[in-house]
């Protein structure tokens, strides 16, 4: 059975650090693997989707790296600032369209 | 496009009573999905639908009943709400012509059940 872990739990950083959150999983078969950002009340914003072909996406100061063989992505954040803040969801797909086993969330404070 | 749209944002029911979460999208996705998220447990797949009029269980289908009748709307219906069930509500679509199972989600239902 699939299980997504992400550590740490919680992550409170000043601003302009760099900073990597972390997802693992125990199945490598995955089909790709997404994540998200959720703010408070809100719903999931997809930020980057990295298949399983791929070692990495990026988008602006986001950069997403997929390791199937150690079952491990990170998500690297350049510059953080307040703005980021929020609680960042990784996310594995088993297989096309089937289903997203989802990890519980990082949630990061970025203060000024 | 308005992406994915859930109706309401906020219920509360009492033990017993039942009523239906809306979800629709239009941006003509195949695959549309219902999520519950509660503290600590992350998501958790209820329902899913690959195509109008095909529908499958996830891991926590219990209580919950789902149809599609069209390709845009994949409504959630609990019979007889428990506090169990006490939960936001995420709808998520995606393409699969796209190739990619990027998914979309909702803004969400927070659903209280006393």
């Amino acid at each position: 059975k699939q299980e997504v872990t992400q550590i740490p739990a919680a992550l409170s950083v000043p601003e302009g650090e760099n900073l990597v959150l972390n997802c693992s999983f125990t199945d490598s078969a995955i089909y790709n693997l997404q994540w998200f950002r959720q703010d408070p009340g809100k719903g999931l914003t997809s930020l980057l989707l990295i298949q399983s072909s791929q070692r990495e996406q990026t988008s602006g100061r986001l950069n997403a790296s997929l390791d199937k063989s150690s079952g491990r992505s990170t998500l690297y954040i350049a510059a953080s600032q307040p703005g980021d803040s929020a609680t960042y969801l990784c996310a594995a797909s088993i297989l096309l369209l089937k289903k997203l086993i989802f990890g519980t969330g990082t949630r990061l404070q970025v203060f000024p | 496009n308005a992406g994915v749209t859930q109706t309401p944002k906020f219920q509360v029911l009492k033990t017993g009573q039942s009523m239906t979460l809306q979800c629709a999208q239009d941006m003509n996705h195949e695959y549309m999905s219902w999520y519950r998220q509660d503290p600590g447990m992350g998501l958790r797949l209820i329902h899913y639908s690959v195509g109008a009029g095909i529908t499958d269980q996830g891991e926590v289908p219990n209580g919950y009943n789902v149809s599609r009748s069209t390709t845009e709307d994949f409504p959630l219906r609990l019979l007889s709400a428990a506090p169990s069930q006490t939960s936001v509500y995420f709808c998520a679509s995606s393409s699969r012509l796209a190739g990619t199972n990027e998914q979309f989600f909702g803004p969400g239902t927070r659903l209280t059940v006393l």
